[in-house]
Order: C-alpha cells, then structure tokens, then sequence
C-alpha cells in the first residue's frame, strides 16, 4: 500500500529525444506526486509536482502525465540534452499526517550526445 | 540564499568510531528529515522531526541517533559505525502547511575503514 513503483531502471536516449519514465502508487490517499533529479555527488532537487486535480503540468522541457484512476503517473522530457543525463526519483505523499515522501527506487538516465 | 547546509561534505571514521553529521538550515522550516542512501538506491528515510516531535522509523537501527536542538540545526550520530553504514546521508527540510516540496542538502558522503 504505501510502495512507489518506478520504471525503467535505467534509460539511454539519443539527444532530442524523449525519455519516459512511469510511476504507479496503490495509495489513494497520497495526494501530491513530486519528481526528482539527482547528480552524482549531490542532493536530489525538486524538478517539477503534481496534484491529482490535474491530468498534466508542464514547466520547460519536463511534463508529468498524471492518471487518477489508473494511479500512474509519468515523467516526460521533451528534447532532452545531455546535461538532463542523471537520476530521476518519483515520489508520492500526503499533505496530512507525516509529511513523509514514498520514493520510487529510481531511474538512471542517460542522454547522448 | 537560502538554503539547506551539510557539514562535513565528506567524513572518514574508522569502524566502531563515533561520528557526528550536521545539517543546518536557513528556510525556517519546522520539518526536517534524515535520509540514508546507498549507491543506485533511493534515499531511506531514518526519522524526522515535525518541530521538535521527533518520529524514528521502525527499521532505523538504534545505532542512529538524532538530535535538534533548535529549528535551524539537526545532528546525526552514528554511536558505532559498521562498513554497511557508509552511504551518502542526506538532509531534508519541508514546511509542513500545504503542498510544498522537500529541500534536500548536498549530503555527506560516509566512509567507515
């Protein structure tokens, strides 16, 4: 009930090309689905959220897909350059209660040139 | 700017040797956090706190300690580090009104010889 599962484990694309990574929750009551990029060597960092009241966000080149009903939900990242070549972490949690985030186990992406 | 600050970037200890991890923060935020996380892994939440509640997770090791002595400063004491501690610990802040993300630090990236 409270697992996050993530896929692929790890991507390679070729530059401009469109990286998809997939998440999927079985807890309803999760209500706010971050994603997160991490370098070797540095903390992760905020890459872009969404709230189930909404089926889709953009910001830049990243868009989440978000399915309710499905209880899915999916990175995309439209033309995506070398320096996008990092780890993608999905996460799930409540506003209420512990605060606490739910992390998917990852997916190591790498973008050539 | 603000921003959430880990110090020492880097600690060596030897097996069995305390060690002491800082975490210090300049957002104001009443909830911090203390990950674990190992090579390709996800970061594993150890405890956090919600003010000065302090809440532990029932698979934290009792070797981890923590303690906050005020809003801006965490500690992490490792009492008796093992080989199988060495991993990058990270440090999140939140606050905990609404849909905001987790600020996470650089880390601390622990070696036991």
């Amino acid at each position: 009930q409270q697992q996050v599962k993530q896929s692929p484990q790890s991507l390679i694309v070729q530059k401009g090309g469109i990286p998809i990574i997939n998440c999927a929750y079985e807890n309803t009551a999760f209500d706010y689905f971050p994603w997160y990029q991490q370098f070797p060597g540095k903390g992760p960092a905020l890459l872009i959220a969404i709230r189930p009241d909404v089926s889709e966000k953009k910001e830049g080149r990243f868009t989440i897909s978000f399915n309710k009903s499905a209880k899915q939900f999916s990175l995309h990242i439209m033309d995506s350059q070398p320096g996008d070549s990092a780890t993608y972490f999905c996460a799930a949690s409540g506003v209420s209660g512990t605060y606490k985030y739910i992390f998917g186990t990852g997916t190591r992406l790498k973008v050539l040139a | 700017d603000a921003m959430v600050i880990q110090n020492p970037r880097y600690q060596v200890t030897q097996f069995g040797k305390p060690v002491t991890l800082s975490c210090s923060q300049t957002l104001n935020h009443n909830v911090m956090y203390w990950y674990q996380q190992k090579s390709s892994q996800a970061p594993k939440l150890l405890f956090h706190y919600y003010d000065k509640d302090f809440n532990n997770e029932a698979d934290t090791p009792d070797n981890f300690q923590s303690r906050r002595p005020n809003t801006s400063f965490c500690f992490l004491d490792i009492r008796s580090p093992g080989l199988g501690d060495a991993a990058m610990y990270l440090c999140a802040t939140r606050i905990s009104s609404g849909y905001n993300e987790q600020f996470f630090g650089p880390g601390t990236r622990l070696t036991v010889l």
